[in-house]
């Protein structure tokens, strides 16, 4: 246990479904973000966000929405996915910039 | 363009000898760079880092070595373990980035025993 919590761990959904991600943390971290993994290829940023407040949105499609209800807890709402966005969901966190991220799981995700 | 870039997909070392695991970046202004590891099924965990005011960070059998004219660093893990089988990524930040760090592809390291 890392101190950063993903739910689910697994998700399958069809093409119109709707789901969410959620992420948890208590280490007393103020930035949460969302990282996307496919294989072979770098982890890619989608959202930042520093207290609360979206500070980065890497070009993310719109079928992908962040929420961030309190330093605490980041959600990732997902609808109308493709197959393509099958890939492994990281959350983390950190205590200012850079140094010292700490991940979640990941939820793999499954689009069929 | 990939501003870090990890060229080795994988590399194979025998157990007990040495692992070196390179990184390049393009971008000048990067000056922290991190090491992470990551296993099956897992979030990738902080091993170590390297502030570029450095050439040289170690910590007990890890060492990441820093050439910024080159723009080059490399972990070292000596002597390398079965457990340290792994997924190894590189990342490197700049000055008032928002945050973000820059990812490589990744390095699988496979100790043979």
């Amino acid at each position: 246990e890392t101190g950063v919590t993903q739910t689910p761990r697994h998700l399958v959904m069809g093409m119109t479904n709707k789901k969410s991600l959620k992420c948890e943390q208590h280490l007393g971290h103020n930035a949460m973000y969302w990282y996307k993994q496919s294989a072979k290829k770098p982890l890619e940023l989608m959202f930042v966000y520093n207290f609360k407040e979206q500070t980065e949105n890497n070009s993310v499609p719109s079928r992908f929405s962040p929420e961030c209800p309190n330093s605490s807890h980041l959600f990732l709402h997902l609808h109308t996915l493709q197959p393509e966005d099958s890939a492994l969901y990281l959350c983390a966190s950190s205590l200012g910039q850079g140094n010292g991220y700490t991940f979640g799981s990941g939820t793999r995700l499954t689009v069929v | 363009d990939q501003q870090v870039k990890q060229n080795s997909p994988s590399l194979s070392v025998q157990e007990g000898r040495i692992s070196i695991l390179n990184c390049d970046y393009t971008n000048s202004m990067f000056d922290y760079f991190l090491w992470y590891k990551k296993y099956p099924a897992e979030g990738p965990t902080f091993l170590i880092s390297i502030s570029s005011i450095k050439d040289k960070n170690e910590d007990g059998r890890f060492t990441v070595f820093l050439n910024k004219s080159a723009k080059h660093l490399s972990l070292h893990i000596v002597p390398s373990q079965p457990g340290d089988s792994a997924v190894y990524f590189c990342a490197a930040s700049a000055p008032r980035s928002n945050y973000q760090l820059i990812w490589g592809a990744g390095t699988k390291l496979i100790i043979k025993p």
